[in-house]
């Protein structure tokens, strides 16, 4: 079974512009979470989606915005980046059931200029 | 308030024993993850537990105390490739369980 993909794998950016990073979950694992990593911090979690829905939400900006598709497929996009926005951005999927063990995905390299 | 930690780093050496603690203060508890990521690479999945007791997977063990609100993962047989962050999550219950609470990580340093 291929794995989570994530696509672009490296991106540059400058202030201001937008983003929209890719993620492609394992076959039949129909939810989604993002989380956003930083040199020396934890997994600081973005959202998570399932059946198209966003069921939770951490504590970011509203220009960080999410969406999932029928296909379970999911974006994130970042708008009017930043330069604190330069980040790993990482992409997890699972089975939704007792034990929703996370599977990641190669993470989007991000860096803003 | 919802909280994990482990320490910041540690170091052991090729061959030995290490234990790496984490302690969590959660509104429920559901389960306790560890996961293992190499410096520039994604989290890959070690092991779960939800009840009381040890569990063995090899070279890894992970521990878990419910009443202590307390984990430990204990790596044997320390081998170069070991050297990564180790990071604790736990799903707490209640309307947050579709969110895991992650802990800062802890850095494994292995010398010769």
């Amino acid at each position: 079974k291929a794995g989570v993909t994530q696509t672009p794998r490296y991106l540059i950016k400058t202030r201001g512009q937008q983003v929209t990073l890719s993620c492609s979950p394992i076959s039949g694992h129909r939810s989604v979470s993002w989380y956003q990593q930083t040199p020396g911090q934890g997994l600081q979690f973005l959202f998570e989606y399932f059946s198209e829905t966003q069921r939770n939400k951490g504590n970011f900006p509203g220009r960080f915005s999410g969406r999932q598709f029928s296909n379970s497929r999911s974006e994130m996009n970042v708008s009017t980046l930043e330069l604190g926005d330069s980040a790993l951005y990482l992409c997890a999927s699972s089975q939704v059931g007792l034990i929703e063990t996370q599977y990641f995905g190669p993470g989007t390299r991000l860096l803003v200029l | 308030g919802q909280n994990i930690d482990q320490p910041t780093e540690m170091t052991a050496t090729e061959g030995a024993i290490v234990q790496i603690n984490c302690t969590y203060q959660t509104s429920g508890f559901n389960g306790l993850f560890w996961y293992q990521q190499h410096a520039g690479e994604a989290p890959t999945f070690l092991s779960y537990n939800v009840l009381d007791g040890l569990e063995e997977k090899g070279r890894f063990s992970s521990f878990l105390s419910r009443s202590k609100g307390y984990s430990y993962l204990l790596l044997k047989e320390l081998q170069m490739k070991d050297s990564a962050s180790y990071l604790c999550a736990v799903t707490p219950s209640g309307d947050s369980n579709y969110q895991l609470i992650w802990g800062a990580g802890t850095k494994l340093i292995i010398k010769p």
